[in-house]
């Protein structure tokens, strides 16, 4: 069965570029009707999509980081990964990466990565 | 965006129990609404999609209904592991929204 690993930095200073990586093992990052996600949740509270990728290269991001986010896919290695820039404080969150079975607009996510806290501090 | 709004945000109930949390749609998402459950400290898991539809290994005992803009997640007879924080998520239209959660509690 399909596993992800997320991998990175726990500690981001502010301003700097965010980045994370997502492990899949199991299967093949490009096989089937898949996308492969972000989704972060800062403590205590619920969970914000960030986007996701196909492996052959169509992208969706949520509006409200668009600007700041970067998602690829690294077919070679079966990896993809997640670059966040000019981050602050409120950026400190779990990140979750997952996998997206879409036909779109259906869209669910299963299975997801453990999660990676990152904090953004000096 | 469509916002999601789960009912109640927190509900205390029994192993046995039927419980019943509720999600709705700020407008129309037809069928495109799914269900996870967190435990504290792990990742949240898939329950339902497409409303209704049951993920392999879910116990029979959730299930989901609902249509348009309102929609239901009940769970019958409440096992000691059901005690977690429930979200449902619209994929209609991007940016996809989670519900800002229901926490389940042992009474």
């Amino acid at each position: 069965q399909v596993q992800l690993q997320e991998s990175g930095p726990g500690l981001v200073k502010p301003s700097q570029t965010l980045s994370l990586t997502c492990t899949v093992s199991g299967g093949s990052i490009s096989s089937g009707s898949y996308y492969w996600s972000w989704i972060r949740q800062h403590p205590g509270k619920g969970l914000e999509w960030i986007g996701y990728m196909f492996y052959s290269g169509s992208t969706y991001y949520n509006p409200s980081l668009k600007s700041r986010v970067t998602i690829s896919v690294d077919t070679s290695k079966n990896q993809f990964s997640l670059k966040l820039s000019s981050v602050t404080a409120a950026d400190t969150a779990v990140y979750y990466c997952a996998r997206a079975y879409t036909a779109i607009p259906r869209a669910w996510f299963d299975p997801w990565g453990q999660g990676t806290l990152v904090t953004v501090s000096s | 965006d469509i916002q999601m709004t789960q009912s109640p945000s927190s509900l205390s109930a029994s192993v046995g129990d039927r419980v019943t949390i509720t999600c709705r749609a700020s407008q129309g998402i037809s069928s495109y609404l799914n269900w996870y459950q967190q435990i504290p400290g792990k990742a949240p898991k898939l329950l339902i999609f497409a409303a209704s539809t049951l993920q392999s290994g879910v116990p029979s005992r959730f299930s989901g209904s609902g249509s348009g803009t309102d929609f239901t997640l009940t769970i019958d007879s409440l096992q000691p592991e059901d005690f977690a924080s429930y979200y449902c998520q619209q994929s209609y239209s991007t940016p996809i929204t989670f519900g800002q959660g229901t926490r389940l509690e042992i009474k």
